[in-house]
């Protein structure tokens, strides 16, 4: 099976800019969990959809947001950048009923 | 709020020796608890996990162990190579609540030294 996806690998936004992230999981799995990675808070939770419902989220600002598509595949969306959403963006997949996540490799967003 | 505390954030090691990461978890009902290998560059990988039945689980040279009443688990690498260099994250997680939220340490960078 081709793991997850994620697009795009690199972007660059000025801060008051928006951006939409992707992310396609594993075929077959239903849970899509994102998170954001910073070199000095490690990996932190934004939220989790499983079938196109939101289950939990993160503390993070209303700037954040994200949606799941009927076919498993996420958006996350970020309004009014700052400096500090420079990040890693990743996302996870989860068989449905299995902890195990499964990684993308995530993308780099840099705000100028 | 739920919390997870990891130690030590770097650690070096020469190749051969071994390699212990502590966590500590705040939430009691925690009942999963995942180890992750970050290479540089790379996404995360899971590379063992353990589940609140269970004190002990071993995999090769990779092993963890969970004490519930401490609420404390780590992570045991033993003979140490240079590619177990990376930056190895502990979560944790309530599996059967209906998500897959996971809380993360903040890391430890490892270093084997050949």
């Amino acid at each position: 099976k081709a793991g997850v996806t994620q697009t795009p690998r690199y972007l660059i936004k000025t801060r008051g800019q928006q951006v939409t992230l992707s992310c396609s999981p594993i075929s077959g799995h239903r849970s899509v969990s994102w998170y954001q990675q910073t070199p000095g808070q490690g990996l932190q939770f934004l939220f989790e959809y499983f079938s196109e419902t939101q289950r939990n989220k993160g503390n993070f600002p209303g700037r954040f947001s994200g949606r799941q598509f009927s076919n498993s595949r996420s958006e996350m969306n970020v309004s009014t950048l700052e400096l500090g959403d420079s990040a890693l963006y990743l996302c996870a997949s989860s068989p449905y009923r299995v902890r195990e996540q499964y990684f993308g490799p995530g993308t780099r967003l840099t705000v100028t | 709020g739920e919390n997870v505390e990891q130690h030590p954030s770097t650690l070096s090691v020469q190749e051969g020796d071994s390699a212990v990461i502590k966590c500590t978890y705040s939430d009691s009902a925690s009942n999963y608890f995942p180890w992750y290998k970050q290479e540089l560059g790379k996404r995360p990988q899971l590379i063992i996990d353990i589940r609140s039945n269970v004190g002990e689980k071993k995999d090769q040279r990779i092993a963890v162990t969970l004490n519930k009443t401490a609420k404390h688990f780590s992570l045991h690498i033993t003979e140490t190579q240079p590619e177990d260099s990376a930056v190895y994250f502990c979560a944790a997680s309530r599996e059967g609540s209906g998500t897959y939220k996971y809380i993360f340490g903040t890391g430890t960078r490892l270093k084997v030294l050949a």
